[in-house]
């Protein structure tokens, strides 16, 4: 299986909003609603922000949203806050009871 | 309180086989739903899915690293081991801890550098 695809960076001023894309196919992203997103600060351990695609875990703030269309999953962070610069990985699960993750995008505020 | 801590080796020679372990605390791996696995990350790298071990004793492996990977539990003292044979440098990874449930990894533990050189 091979990685999803993201776009390598994206970026925004405070206060706007971006969006990350986190293309699959119909074997993994496209096939299962079961698409996460994670948050790595530099230096830091992961941290899960969406869920089963479009869940927020208990104490994510909700400026954190995602979606899925066809093979296409997104994470939009909304109010982008100066804390929110980070990478994201989103992260699939392919069937067989196994998982594939993303390029990883590298948020920047501006 | 969920915790997971790994531990092993940060220096491995080419060829060798590395051996983790991972232990857990804060829930069972006998619920439903639950596994607990491993995730790694090569220096300034994405994250990559390596393998699970579900609480119906059903173990998953990443296709690309099957062949050399096992994963096993010990029960009694809450740990999950990993073994990967004939580790390379391109091996060289910090290898994450996690717990899956939800079908995503919400727990994490702090991380292993492991480094593969002679």
């Amino acid at each position: 299986q091979s990685a999803l695809t993201q776009p390598h960076s994206v970026s925004g001023s405070p206060g706007q909003s971006v969006t990350i894309s986190c293309t699959g196919t119909s074997s993994d992203v496209g096939g299962y609603d079961h698409v996460s997103w994670y948050q790595q600060h530099p230096g830091k351990v992961p941290k899960l922000v969406i869920y089963n695609v479009s869940q927020r875990p208990s104490g994510v703030p909700d400026r954190f949203s995602g979606s899925k269309s066809a093979n296409t999953a997104s994470l939009t962070i909304s109010g982008l806050q100066a804390e929110d610069e980070a990478d994201y990985y989103c992260c699939s699960f392919v069937g067989g009871y196994t998982y594939v993750f993303g390029t990883g995008t590298k948020v920047t505020v501006l | 309180q969920i915790t997971l801590k790994e531990s092993g080796p940060t220096l491995v020679k080419p060829t060798q086989t590395l051996t983790l372990t991972c232990t857990f605390s804060g829930f069972s791996l006998d619920t439903s739903g639950v596994g607990v696995g491993w995730v790694r990350q090569p220096p300034g790298k994405a994250l990559e899915w390596v393998a699970l071990f579900y609480w119906d004793e059903d173990q998953r492996y990443s296709p690309s690293l099957k062949t050399r990977l096992t994963i096993t539990k010990d029960t009694y003292k809450n740990q999950v081991v990993l073994t990967m044979t004939n580790m390379d440098p391109v091996d060289t990874a910090t290898y994450y801890c996690v717990r899956r449930r939800d079908d995503s990894f919400g727990y994490w533990g702090q991380g292993t550098q492991v480094t593969v050189s002679s």
